[in-house]
């Protein structure tokens, strides 16, 4: 089973403040992750992936993503926050080894940057 | 270059309506798919399909029937709703597992308001 949690339903940072949003995932073998954004009234735009190779990820609008192995983690981060980037958050993993194309997501966290 | 198309965006039921929510993509994925998406409750998928006439349930299969009987189309049928499926329903899709290190691609989502 796999499967994906993001502790933090908000995060609030000042504009121009690093952004860090966490995510922690299972997987039975080796994971696919992948950070999407929601704004309102919309679907979901995908940001960044891991397949991999580099644990360092760097994905559209300034966002970077790293995946830690060992603490089965894929933190997104931004070094300079934008009010733009005020919006719905998931992460989503996909187990590579079964022979399906499902992603389970986080129940995603909510961002705020104040100007 | 429309990807993910679904319709309607906007829908309210009255308690006991039956009602299809339409997804079309023109994408040539093999892989689609629904999820429910509920506050707090990140996106739960309700049924998925990896080709023409092949589909299998999710997490939250119970009061939905899907078919795929072309590539393009992946319709979602409430077969009698109930209040408690009001929610913002999303249609995704992929390539194959093959060619499956892509994200899903979103449509635009409907709401459902069952009353």
């Amino acid at each position: 089973a796999q499967s994906v949690a993001q502790p933090e339903d908000q995060v609030n940072v000042a504009e121009g403040n690093p952004l860090t949003v966490k995510c922690t995932y299972s997987v039975s073998g080796n994971p696919y992750l992948f950070w999407y954004v929601q704004y309102p009234n919309r679907g979901l735009q995908f940001l960044l992936k891991y397949i991999t190779g580099d644990n360092l990820v760097k994905g559209s609008y300034g966002f970077e993503a790293e995946f830690n192995k060992s603490q089965t983690s894929f933190h997104l981060k931004k070094p300079s926050a934008l009010v733009s980037d005020s919006a719905l958050y998931f992460c989503a993993v996909r187990d590579m080894e079964p022979n399906d194309y499902k992603l389970s997501f986080g129940a995603g966290t909510t961002v705020t940057v104040r100007a | 270059n429309a990807g993910v198309t679904q319709t309607p965006k906007f829908q309210v039921l009255k308690t006991g309506q039956s009602m299809t929510l339409q997804c079309a993509q023109d994408m040539n994925h093999e892989y689609m798919s629904w999820y429910r998406q509920d506050p707090g409750m990140g996106l739960r998928l309700i049924h998925y399909s990896v080709g023409a006439g092949i589909t299998d349930q999710g997490e939250v299969p119970n009061g939905y029937n899907v078919s795929r009987s072309t590539t393009e189309d992946f319709p979602l049928r409430l077969l009698s709703a109930a209040p408690s499926q009001t929610s913002v329903y999303f249609c995704a899709s992929s390539y194959s597992w093959v060619r499956g290190r892509e994200g899903y691609t979103f449509g635009s989502g409907t709401r459902l308001t069952v009353v």
